[in-house]
């Protein structure tokens, strides 16, 4: 079983449409949470963060972490033609050695 | 505040040659992780510095190898380059470890 998981995708949806990207994990030594954003051709760009389950809110971006499930989701609202781009979650294990771990990425297209 | 910075962006390289890549972290950052991502195996660590020292290694082979600088600049080198070395190269760098990571646009090794 992988550390990380992510279904690639791909994933197209019409401008304004709910947008949600979900990772599953294996490990509950896991201590936090990311997603970012990668552009064509360009490097990761960080998002959003969180520590703990629940919600966190910025903008028309949502995190959610449920550690019972070992689950977590990102959700975009009302979403834009610049939203079209590979999502990655990453998830920091610290048990043994530290690192970080990312899943293989969601390609989502937005339709104008 | 600047952000990570890769040289250089684009390169083609022959099969058996070596590779030396840079990265400049963002200021005051003293960890850097270097990855390698491909369409097949997504975001791969390779290593992580820290003040000089080298604090953990993915599973890559010996030709893979890296340092840091007492300024935090790193580098990593590929020798006896491979076709299955094409990739991008992304440099990340943080306050210090177990902090969030920051990407910079990455490297793209070409080999032939």
């Amino acid at each position: 079983q992988k550390e990380v998981e992510q279904d690639p995708g791909p994933l197209s949806v019409p401008e304004g449409a709910i947008v949600s990207l979900n990772c599953t994990y294996s490990n509950s030594a896991f201590q936090y949470f990311m997603w970012y954003r990668q552009y064509s051709r360009k490097g990761p760009e960080l998002l959003m963060y969180t520590y703990s389950s629940g919600n966190k809110e910025d903008g028309r971006f949502t995190a959610q972490v449920d550690k019972s499930s070992k689950y977590i989701s990102l959700f975009i609202r009302d979403s834009q033609p610049s939203d079209s781009a590979t999502y990655l979650c990453a998830i920091y294990y610290q048990g043994g050695s530290e690192k970080l771990v990312f899943g293989k990425g969601t390609k989502l297209t937005v339709n104008p | 505040k600047a952000g990570v910075t890769q040289t250089p962006r684009y390169l083609i390289k022959t099969r058996g040659q070596q590779v030396t890549l840079s990265c400049s972290p963002i200021s005051g950052h003293r960890s850097v992780s270097w990855y390698q991502q491909t369409p097949g195996q997504g975001l791969q660590f390779l290593f992580e510095y820290f003040s000089e020292t080298q604090r953990n290694k993915g599973n890559f082979p010996g030709r893979f190898s890296g340092r840091q600088f007492s300024n935090s600049r790193s580098e990593m080198n590929v020798s006896t380059l491979e076709l299955g070395d094409s990739a991008l190269y992304l440099c990340a760098s943080s306050p210090s470890p177990g902090n969030t990571i920051y990407f910079g646009e990455g490297s793209w090794l070409t080999v032939v």
